[in-house]
């Protein structure tokens, strides 16, 4: 596609919920990245993929997060058990290989957990 | 791993005015400073770049400075529009594939 594409836009979910958020990157980018965004702060990444394995998943805060990207497009990041401190904007973002060079970011899927 | 500090958190200007945000870093191994602005409501966008190996780089009404030795690196924007209005963030890659952010400099500009 022309840019990044996140779905849903919004998501609000009860606590304890299970969610999924979608990312479909660029077509033809190897490497996507999931960022997160609380109120008043900049992106904090998350994961990293190169292709179909995660090249980097430091920035997972515990194991209620997982992502996949089982055929090196789209991408979907999973949480379990839900938290209100989970609120946030999730951001994805690809660029043509894995270098941070050229990141093209989607407009994010607003997570609210109430 | 990397620390990136952003100043000032806020920053008002009048049209034609010029506005500086400035950015430092902790890890000696980043290589890659890119700057992005973001709107409300969308993801973030980047706006001009710069690499390790280069002091200054300008694109038409923005530029960016580096100073590897202090590791300060800086936005400038000159005659300023009401369209430039909005939050802008550096990074910092820390040698590595991803992006530390700063917390934002939130950029109003007036008529």
């Amino acid at each position: 596609g022309a840019g990044v594409s996140q779905t849903p836009s919004n998501k609000v979910t009860e606590k304890g919920k299970y969610v999924e958020l979608r990312c479909d990157p660029i077509s033809g980018h190897t490497a996507l990245y999931w960022y997160r965004q609380s109120l008043g702060q900049g992106p904090e990444f998350l994961i990293y993929f190169q292709g179909t394995g995660a090249a980097d998943d430091s920035g997972l805060p515990n194991d209620r997060f997982f992502a996949v990207r089982p055929e090196g497009s789209v991408s979907t990041l999973k949480i379990q058990r839900t938290e209100r401190g989970d609120s946030a904007v999730y951001l994805c973002a690809s660029s043509p290989e894995g270098t941070p060079h050229g990141y093209t970011f989607g407009s994010g899927t607003r997570l609210t957990v109430v | 791993g990397e620390n990136v500090e952003q100043h000032p958190s806020t920053l008002s200007v009048q049209e034609g005015d010029s506005a500086v945000i400035k950015c430092t870093y902790s890890d000696s191994a980043s290589n890659y400073f890119p700057w992005y602005k973001q709107e409300l409501g969308k993801g973030p966008q980047l706006i001009i770049d710069i690499r390790s190996n280069v002091g200054e780089k300008k694109d038409q009404r923005i530029a960016v400075t580096l100073n590897k030795t202090a590791k300060h690196f800086s936005l400038h924007i000159t005659e300023t529009q009401p369209e430039d209005s909005a939050v802008y963030f550096c990074a910092a890659n820390g040698g590595y594939s991803t992006l530390t952010f700063g917390k934002g400099t939130m950029l109003l500009v007036s008529p």
